[in-house]
C-alpha cells in the first residue's frame, strides 16, 4: 500500500504566523512520530502517539507546538506565532503498535520543508 | 539523559573503499538500535538490531551490535557514489517510549 505522505511538501510563511503540517501514516500503524531536523543537525524526536493513548508530549521544545491525531490516523502539527528558529524540515514516521520487536522499523513520510522569514 | 553517539560525523572515500560507521549510546532501557540511510529528506531503514554479536547483512552493508560495550557497527564494502548520504543511528528507549538519534555520519563517496 502508500507509504506515510505529508503535506505540504514546502511551506514558507512570516514570523509570527500560525501553520499546520500534515502526516497520514500508513494503514493499520497506530504508532506515530514526529520529528524536525535543522539544516545539518540529526533529527530532533518532538512527539508521539499510540492509538488512542495519550500523546508523549515531551519532545515539544516550546508551548507553541502542538499536535493532535484524530481517529487515530491522521496527525497535525501545528505551530502557533512561528519563529525563524522553527524553520527545518518536519518528519513524521509510523510503525506498527508496539509491543514486538518487529514493530520497531518505522517508516519515514518525505516531509514537510518549513521555512519561516 | 539518553545520548547516541556517532562517529565520524563526516568521511569522505573513494570509489571501491570500505567503511566502519560507529555509534555508541546510553540509554535508560535498551530495546533495539536501528540504522536509516538519508539521502534527500526521509530516511530509509537499513538494520535494526537487538542481539549482541549477530551480523544483520545486505548486499555490501552489514552492522552488529555489542549490548555489553554499547555500540554498533556499520560496514559497508566497495563502496559506490550512490551510497554517499548520512547514514543515522537510532536506539528504542523501552522506558521513555521513543527513539533518541544520533547525529548522523555524512559519507562521501569520490569516482
Amino acid at each position: 500500500g502508500a507509504g506515510v505522505s505529508q503535506s505540504p511538501s514546502n511551506k514558507v510563511t512570516e514570523k509570527g504566523k500560525d501553520v499546520e503540517l500534515r502526516c497520514d501514516p500508513i494503514s493499520g500503524h497506530t504508532a506515530l512520530y514526529w520529528y524536525r531536523q535543522s539544516l545539518g543537525q540529526g533529527l530532533e524526536f518532538l512527539i508521539y502517539f499510540q492509538g488512542n493513548s495519550a500523546p508523549d508530549k515531551s519532545g515539544l521544545p516550546s508551548d507553541r507546538f502542538s499536535a493532535e491525531r484524530t481517529g487515530g490516523s491522521v496527525s497535525t502539527l501545528t505551530i502557533q506565532r512561528t519563529q525563524q528558529e522553527d524553520s527545518a524540515v518536519y518528519l513524521c514516521a509510523s510503525s506498527l503498535p508496539v509491543g514486538g520487536l518487529s514493530t520497531d522499523t518505522q517508516y519515514f513520510g518525505p516531509g514537510t520543508r518549513l521555512t519561516v522569514l | 539523559e539518553d545520548k547516541v553517539v556517532q562517529s565520524p560525523l563526516s568521511l569522505v572515500v573513494h570509489e571501491g573503499d570500505t567503511v566502519t560507521l560507529n555509534c555508541s549510546y546510553e540509554v535508560t532501557n535498551f530495546r533495539s538500535l536501528l540504522w536509516y540511510k538519508q539521502e534527500k529528506k526521509a530516511p530509509t531503514f537499513l538494520f535494526m538490531l537487538t542481539s549482541s554479536g549477530i551480523e544483520k547483512k545486505s548486499g555490501r552493508l552489514s552492522s552488529i551490535l555489542d549490548k555489553k560495550e554499547l555500540f554498533s557497527i556499520l560496514n559497508i564494502t566497495a563502496t559506490q557514489t550512490g551510497d554517499s548520504a548520512v547514514y543515522l543511528c537510532a536506539v528504542f528507549d523501552n522506558y521513555g517510549q521513543n527513539f533518541v538519534f544520533g547525529p548522523g555520519t555524512r559519507l562521501s563517496v569520490l569516482p
